[in-house]
């Protein structure tokens, strides 16, 4: 059983430029959620995919946007960068059963810095 | 009525003590309550978690004990080690949704 793998593992950014983090979910998972980690806070929701469609999304703008495959890997855009969107972006997969996911299997994270 | 709070901010815990995290809710339409532990460099994995129709749930030195009248729960950690430093959420589900504490960074140390 493989876990769930980020990449990249750190990505340096400028202020208006345009990035892709991407995320393979663990084995047997259908859903995918996204969260921002600020330091020194907890994950905060982005949003969440089943089955190739949003599922649920937090209080994050629209330049933030996503993606699910059908292998039920992910990927995570985010446009015109701002300052305040350096932190650790973290990819969560799970298994849906009836609408719910309990359980979240995190990634490492993708450590964004945007100068 | 979406948060979650949590303390204390950091704890200081001798080996072999008991470490007690705090966490308390809003919104009633939460039932089910994880506990995350973050070390650095790593994601948060599940430690525990618990219903909101039981009262306590222990696995191994990990106990949560849950005061659904209150709204709150909270994390015991028995005989502490320096091995359990790290940071520790709580978390709530809302419909599909797990929403995090701001974190507590325990220190056990020697």
């Amino acid at each position: 059983e493989t876990g769930v793998t980020q990449s990249p593992t750190h990505l340096i950014k400028t202020r208006g430029q345009q990035v892709t983090l991407r995320c393979s979910s663990q084995s047997g998972h259908n859903t995918v959620s996204w969260y921002q980690q600020a330091l020194g806070q907890g994950p905060q929701f982005i949003f969440q995919y089943y089955r190739e469609e949003e599922n649920g999304r937090g209080n994050f703008p629209p330049r933030f946007s996503g993606l699910q495959f059908p292998n039920y890997s992910s990927e995570l855009n985010v446009n015109a960068l701002e300052l305040d969107d350096s932190a650790l972006y973290l990819c969560a997969s799970s298994l849906d059963r009836g609408g719910r996911s309990e359980k979240l299997f995190f990634g490492s994270g993708t450590q964004l810095s945007v100068l | 009525q979406q948060q979650v709070k949590q303390s204390p901010q950091s704890l200081i815990v001798q080996k072999g003590g008991i470490s007690i995290i705090n966490c308390a809710y809003e919104n009633t339409a939460f039932d089910y309550f994880p506990w995350y532990q973050q070390f650095p460099g790593k994601g948060p994995a599940l430690l525990i978690a618990i219903r909101p129709d039981v009262s306590e749930k222990k696995e191994g030195r990990f106990t949560i004990s849950f005061n659904k009248s209150a709204k709150q729960f909270s994390l015991h950690i028995m005989d502490s080690q320096p091995g359990d430093s790290a940071t520790y959420f709580c978390a709530a589900l809302h419909y599909d949704k797990v929403i995090f504490g701001p974190g507590t960074s325990l220190s056990v140390i020697p």
